[in-house]
């Protein structure tokens, strides 16, 4: 059974870049089943997917995000990550790490989620 | 404004069955398999369906999935109270980049 931790900062200034990083236990990353990506939730708010990477294969991203997000992998930690730049306030929200499944969009593992707050 | 259209609010009271809808286009549910989420409060969201119909391991069979077209639902029998949550469909949709979408969620209250 697949474990995933987000960490990170808790508190980002605006127009910095917003850096989290997801480590997955209990298997590989480096498996063939999985895509790796992240989906963050504003306070009160739906889920908003920002993008997905498969190791070795693609990389996706939202379009609305595409030109502020770069998703990265580390397989000798076992660990995946997320940048995020010019954050504003809009950014503002709870983070998570998840695993999709052959890529069909079904999100079978989940972090637990780690709120990013933007503010001076 | 979501892409994937979700009525905001659905209700029942224990032991009914409840169906939240999940409208889309052709270039989402049209073409590509749609999974559910159910997130309680305070908590990351679970799969509940994926690949339209089908239970993950776990998932009691009061829960079940269909598409039709460019839409979707999640149907709901034997309401209970632990049910009260927030669910939201996904898929992906290949128009310009590809990328997944959210519905807009739709908030479950037991009565």
């Amino acid at each position: 059974q697949l474990q995933l931790r987000e960490s990170g900062p808790g508190l980002v200034r605006p127009s910095e870049t917003l850096s989290l990083t997801c480590t997955v236990s209990g298997g590989s990353i480096t498996n063939t089943t999985h895509y790796w990506g992240w989906i963050r939730q504003t306070p009160g708010k739906g889920l908003e997917w920002i993008g997905s990477l498969y190791i070795g294969g693609n990389t996706y991203y939202s379009p609305s995000l595409k030109s502020r997000v770069s998703l990265s992998v580390d397989t000798s930690k076992n660990q995946f990550s997320l940048r995020l730049s010019s954050v504003t306030a809009a950014d503002t929200a709870v983070f998570y790490c998840a695993g999709d499944y052959l890529g069909l969009g079904n999100h079978d593992y989940w972090g637990l989620g780690t709120l990013v707050t933007v503010s001076s | 404004q979501s892409v994937l259209t979700q009525p905001p609010s659905a209700s029942g009271t224990p032991g009914q069955r409840v169906t939240i809808s999940c409208s889309g286009s052709r270039s989402n549910i049209g073409t590509n398999s749609v999974s559910w989420y159910q997130q309680l409060p305070g908590a990351a969201p679970k799969l509940l369906i994926q690949s339209d119909n089908e239970r993950p391991s776990g998932v009691p069979d009061r829960f079940s999935g269909s598409k039709s077209g460019t839409s979707a639902s999640l149907a709901i029998s034997g309401l209970q109270s632990e049910d009260e949550a927030d669910y939201y469909c996904a898929t992906w949709d290949d128009s310009l980049d590809s990328h997944v979408v959210f519905g807009g969620g739709t908030k479950l209250t037991v009565l």
